[in-house]
């Protein structure tokens, strides 16, 4: 029973434009969102966050929304670098940041 | 500040075989969690730790067992092992305390059972 799914393996973009990675999640008990940022051989490295309360929250390049209604999360990062490349999970938990529980990930290819 | 160490980063088992793979958490943190990534796959919760106390537990045999010392360092032993358990097993650390603190994670250890 996958709670959190990432239905694109991967995806190619262009150094400059904007990258948008999906998410759908079906327990409608999470609360908290999270994406992750892996690079080979490194552990996830959080990125941001977001609060069921919320439907937006912005980190410099980083966005996170939220649509509760249709239990579906993005993340949008604008503009896309070469360093952005990596695989990115989303996770999302219960009753805080611990015990997350992941997708499966999608790996994202900027382009020059 | 040093991060999330884990140790070793690679060993290969032979099925029915035991392993302990061993976490130190980063400065300061007294909660550990434990997650297993299957190739291919997002990471899974298997127990956290607080205060050396198990504090929640995903959907793992009882085969999957932990220790979380004075120092807050941690072990994941496995007992039995499968074919099915090679993969990346990943600790992450947190200060501890608050619904929404950020894990850190560790490079994993990489398991292949053979």
């Amino acid at each position: 029973d996958q709670q959190v799914k990432q239905n694109s393996p991967s995806l190619s973009v262009q150094e400059g434009r904007i990258s948008i990675l999906n998410c759908d999640y079906t327990n409608s008990m999470f609360d908290y969102f999270l994406w992750y940022k892996k690079y080979p051989a490194e552990g996830p490295t959080f990125l941001i966050s977001i609060s069921s309360i919320k439907d937006k929250n912005e980190d410099g390049r980083f966005t996170v929304f939220l649509n509760k209604s249709a239990k579906h999360l993005s993340l949008h990062i604008v503009p896309s670098q070469p360093g952005d490349s990596a695989v990115y999970f989303c996770a999302a938990s219960v009753g805080g940041a611990q015990k997350l529980v992941f997708g499966q990930g999608t790996r994202l290819t900027i382009n020059p | 500040e040093t991060g999330v160490t884990q140790s070793p980063t690679h060993l290969i088992k032979t099925r029915g075989q035991q392993v302990t793979l061993r976490c130190s958490s980063q400065s300061g943190h007294n909660t550990v969690s434990w997650y297993q990534q299957a190739l291919g796959q997002g990471p899974q919760f298997i127990f956290q730790y607080y205060r050396e106390e198990e504090n929640g537990r995903g959907n793992f045999p009882p085969r999957f067992s932990g220790l979380q010392f004075p120092n807050y360092s941690s072990e994941l032993n496995v007992n039995a092992l499968e074919l099915d358990d090679s993969a990346l097993y990943l600790c992450a650390s947190s200060p501890g305390g608050r619904r929404e603190e950020t894990q850190y994670f560790g490079p994993g250890t990489r398991l292949l059972v053979l």
